[in-house]
């Protein structure tokens, strides 16, 4: 267990919808990080967020955005859904984030959308 | 721009060694991982080693830095069944706003009893 929490744990949905991805970091970590893992496009960064601002943006599309609250979890949301979307989505979080740190994995979002 | 590679499948004999080959191009890489994914799982980090380094040891977990080559391997000795799952090697890169990993396709280990 790497102390980072996801929920929920999987989620069907349609397409044109929109979802919400919920992020607990580990206690006392500022970073939180977004990865989609795909079967087409492997694992993929999507964005950083430290101590409530984003720092780093990966190749996430404009349809989907994240924010990280004072609590320090954080939020991925994907609207007009497409088939495509489906898709494993991580959260993971490191202490700070200016510093090559290492990063922990939480269980993944399972996203099927129909 | 950066990019990682792994060969896909690996097949070994319960209690032979498992070697994971992936190469990568960033040389600004300061870290290198590597994680595992168990099926239906997240991802557990394994081990990690710095880019000033050849070698780490972490029990049967063996990992080879060829900084040159730009090649990193992964080796575990006496390879039992529970090892079975796919890893992933990643490299971090640290641009100039925050800090990300580029992962590998993954090459999935199977290891026959």
């Amino acid at each position: 267990d790497s102390g980072v929490t996801q929920t929920p744990k999987h989620l069907i949905t349609a397409t044109g919808q929109r979802v919400t991805l919920r992020c607990s970091p580990r206690s006392g970590d500022l970073s939180v990080y977004w990865y989609q893992q795909s079967l087409d496009q492997g694992l993929q960064f999507l964005i950083h967020y430290y101590n409530g601002e984003e720092r780093a943006k990966g190749n996430i599309l404009e349809r989907f955005s994240a924010q990280q609250f004072p609590d320090l979890h954080s939020e991925l949301n994907l609207s007009s859904l497409e088939l495509g979307d489906s898709a494993l989505y991580f959260c993971a979080s490191s202490p700070g984030g200016a510093t090559q740190e290492t990063q922990y994995f939480g269980p993944g979002t399972r996203l099927l959308v129909l | 721009g950066e990019d990682v590679e792994q060969s896909l499948f690996l097949s070994v004999r319960e209690g032979d060694s498992s070697v994971i080959n992936c190469t990568y191009t960033d040389s600004s890489s300061t870290y290198l991982y590597w994680y595992k994914q168990e099926p239906g799982a997240g991802l557990q980090l394994l081990t990690y080693i710095f880019s000033n380094m050849d070698m780490k040891q972490d029990q049967r977990l063996t990992v080879l830095l060829n900084k040159k080559d730009k090649h990193l391997s992964l080796r575990i000795a006496d390879t039992q069944t529970g090892d079975s799952a796919i890893y992933f090697c990643a490299e971090s890169i640290l641009d100039n706003a925050g800090n990300m990993l580029t992962f590998g396709g993954g090459t999935r280990l199977m290891v026959k009893p």
